[in-house]
C-alpha cells in the first residue's frame, strides 16, 4: 500500500505562510496526491489535489517534488480558522478500488 | 457543488438498539460511497466501501452483520449499527465519489453516536 508520512504537529503564527510536508516514497506513477483538512467534530474538507505539476486554488498551493516522492501543502497566510488536522492521502491501489488510506495527519496550531 | 450530508448529526441510544445513519450526495451522483469511523484523537478508519446496487465491501475486522450498509440509489447510502453497544460509540463519517471523477472523495459532516 502506498503510505504517507507527515509530522504529527506544527505551529504557525497568524498571517504567516505555512508549509506542511508529506513524504510518499512508494507512490506509483498514476497516483494523485490529495490533501484534506479536518476541523474538530467535522468531516474532512477537500483542500487540493495534484498529480505532477504544482497546483493552486483559492485555499492553498500544492508543490510536488520532481520525483513525486514528497509534496508540500502551502497555506499562504495562515488564519486562526486554518487550525485543523491536515491529511495527505494516496488512494489504495492494491485493492483496485479508490479508497483512501488515512495516516495520522499533521495537527496545525495557529498562534494569534 | 459536491455537498454530502449526513443525518442525524448526533444520536444517543440505549445499548441493544439499532441506529440508522443516512448519507446523501446533494448535488451529484455517487456510484461509490465510503463509511469511516473515527475515535477521539485518532485518524479515520475505513469500515466499508458501498457501491450502488451491489453489496458493500467491508474492511478486515469490520463485522458486516453488525454494520449493515445499503446503497439503494446514486444519492443515498445508509449505515445501520445493529444491537449497538457502548464500544460502538464513535464519530461515523461517510464520503462519496462522484461518477466519472475517479479520484476525489467528498465527505459528510459526520454523525456522533453515543451508546449508553
Amino acid at each position: 500500500d502506498a503510505k504517507t508520512t507527515q509530522p504529527n504537529s506544527m505551529e504557525s503564527n497568524e498571517e504567516e505562510p505555512v508549509h506542511l510536508p508529506c513524504n510518499h516514497s512508494t507512490i506509483s506513477g498514476t497516483d494523485y496526491i490529495h490533501w484534506y483538512r479536518q476541523l474538530p467534530s467535522q468531516g474532512p474538507e477537500y483542500v487540493i489535489h495534484g498529480l505532477t505539476s504544482n497546483v493552486n486554488n483559492r485555499m492553498a498551493s500544492l508543490a510536488i517534488a520532481e520525483d513525486r516522492k514528497s509534496s508540500t501543502l502551502i497555506l499562504h497566510r495562515a488564519t486562526l480558522r486554518d487550525a485543523a488536522v491536515y491529511y495527505c492521502i494516496l488512494r489504495d491501489r492494491t485493492s483496485g478500488t479508490y479508497k483512501y488510506i488515512f495516516g495520522t495527519g499533521t495537527r496545525l496550531k495557529v498562534l494569534a | 457543488g459536491a455537498v454530502v450530508s449526513q443525518h442525524p448529526s448526533r444520536v444517543i441510544c440505549k445499548s441493544g438498539t439499532s441506529v440508522k445513519i443516512e448519507c446523501r450526495s446533494l448535488d451529484f451522483q455517487a456510484t461509490t460511497m465510503f463509511w469511516y469511523r473515527q475515535f477521539p484523537k485518532q485518524s479515520l478508519m475505513l469500515m466499508a466501501t458501498s457501491n450502488e446496487g451491489s453489496k458493500a465491501t467491508y474492511e478486515q475486522g469490520v463485522e458486516k452483520d453488525k454494520f449493515l450498509i445499503n446503497h439503494a440509489s446514486l444519492t443515498l447510502s445508509t449505515l445501520t449499527v445493529t444491537s449497538a453497544h457502548p464500544e460502538d460509540s464513535s464519530f461515523y463519517i461517510c464520503s462519496a465519489r462522484a461518477s466519472g471523477e475517479w479520484e476525489t472523495q467528498y465527505f459528510g459532516p459526520g454523525t456522533r453516536l453515543l451508546v449508553l
